[in-house]
């Protein structure tokens, strides 16, 4: 089964508001990592966090790591028609990743 | 400098027909991987290979092979399709050197169809 878990599984905003999308995950990481898909593409990476920080920012996205309750949250701030696309968190342990399931956002112009 | 690449984009086949499905990466890194991709879901783990010379199964290995050829290439083999390997597959490389954790980078995937 999938270690990482997104929550919600879609979500539908307008443009200009923010998006935040949770993973929750079962056991012991090193890193957790954001990547973002377009229909029918590859995975592209957007942030990395190490197991011993907490939060972390880049350009819009904001990601916030609790390893005691084994969460992350994604925030990305004023949104974009163009930030459509489905977003997953990956943890990394032993230098594999395993995936969620992800979150479709679709951004409404 | 080309990233992840492979080949082909697109592929149908018949139940029991082989095939394989060819990556290669340009960066010099020493971890390569093959995802599948089900509609609706993320990534699961075929098999991976953390440097030139060794490969070990992912999450979901059956029905597969894999050879690591070189640094550069990393091919993953179906020996008899079915169609439960429909799927979309990417392939994905990293550095993972001495230093500190690092990302994958992924090619664009290649659309197999068993009929």
């Amino acid at each position: 089964s999938q270690q990482g878990e997104e929550d919600p599984q879609a979500l539908s905003i307008q443009e200009g508001e923010n998006a935040t999308m949770n993973c929750s995950y079962k056991t012991s990481i090193n890193n957790l990592q954001w990547y973002r898909q377009n229909s029918g593409r590859g995975l592209v990476h957007l942030i990395l966090i190490r197991s011993n920080e907490r939060e972390k920012h880049s350009g819009r996205l904001r990601v916030t790591l609790d390893t005691s309750k084994k969460s992350s949250s994604l925030l990305i701030t004023a949104s974009r028609a163009a930030d459509t696309a489905s977003y997953f968190c990956a943890t990394d342990y032993a230098g594999k990743s395993t995936f969620g399931d992800g979150t479709t956002l679709t951004v409404k112009p | 400098n080309a990233g992840v690449t492979q080949t082909p984009k697109f592929q149908v086949l018949k139940t029991g027909q082989s095939m394989t499905l060819q990556c290669a990466q340009d960066m010099n890194h020493n971890s390569m991987y093959w995802y599948r991709q089900d509609p609706g879901m993320g990534l699961r783990l075929i098999y991976y290979s953390a440097s030139e010379g060794t490969t070990d199964k992912g999450e979901v290995p059956n029905g597969y092979n894999v050879s690591r050829l070189n640094k550069r290439e990393f091919s993953l083999r179906l020996e008899s399709a079915a169609p439960s390997q429909t799927s979309v597959y990417f392939c994905a490389s990293r550095a993972l050197a001495a230093g500190g954790p690092d990302t994958q980078y992924f090619g664009p995937g290649t659309r197999l169809t068993v009929l």
